[in-house]
């Protein structure tokens, strides 16, 4: 069964440091998500793509935070400079098509840690 | 805006016990609901979903009805495993700008033992 991937896994840095985090998406999925996952609560939306678009970064810190999906295919977030706020897990999700009715499919995650 | 309500947890229960994990959402469109599973340090992995009202998604012996008139979408399930051990996140997906956008609940810990 085709998954999400992402990596990495772990991540730990010093804050005011640059980290990247990388997903690719299930084959196809023309729809791609990253979230954000604060411990104990549910993931919250910071940046959807439609193809190589950005259809809705309302809520991506773009002070520090950037997204990028250059081929329509994978997708990089990254945050410049990390702040120790930003602990956390990122999740990267994808579907087939952007429409209500549609089911996300979710990569394992980057649990970054910022000292 | 839109919005779910999940139980707190954690919900304990031994094994073989009937669970229920309460949901209410609030939406302004006509909204698909979905309930994920996420495993100690991983990702979230779909449960079920319902896409209109009155269907009742089910699946790995976990069932839940879209409750219109209730505007919830609790979650059952008969016989409870060790190894159902998660936490559950209850979620909505409605029309943004546009676009769907999927809005989870804080999710509710479920604690299987012995």
């Amino acid at each position: 069964e085709a998954e999400v991937a992402q990596s990495p896994r772990y991540k730990i840095t010093e804050k005011s440091q640059a980290v990247a985090f990388w997903c690719d998406p299930i084959s196809g999925h023309a729809t791609l998500y990253w979230y954000r996952q604060i411990l104990g609560q549910g993931p919250e939306l910071l940046v959807q793509f439609q193809d190589e678009s950005v259809v809705d970064d309302s809520q991506l810190p773009k002070d520090r935070f950037s997204a990028e999906r250059l081929k329509g295919v994978d997708s990089t977030l990254k945050i410049q400079p990390a702040e120790l706020g930003d602990s956390a897990m990122y999740l990267c999700a994808s579907s087939l098509a952007w429409t209500v009715q549609e089911t996300q499919y979710f990569g394992p995650g980057t649990r970054l840690l910022v000292l | 805006g839109n919005s779910v309500t999940q139980m707190e947890g954690p919900v304990t229960l031994s094994e073989e016990a009937f669970l229920t994990i309460n949901c209410t959402y609030t939406a302004t469109g006509y909204p698909s609901l979905f309930w994920y599973v996420q495993y100690p340090g991983e990702g979230l992995q779909l449960l079920l979903k319902a896409t209109k009202a009155d269907d009742k998604g089910s699946n790995k012996g976990f069932e839940a009805t879209y409750r219109k008139e209730t505007t919830s979408f609790h979650l059952e399930k008969g016989s409870v495993q060790v190894s159902d051990s998660a936490v559950y996140f209850c979620a909505l997906s409605d029309r943004g700008s546009g676009y769907s956008t999927l809005t989870f609940g804080k999710g509710t810990m479920l604690l299987v033992s012995p």
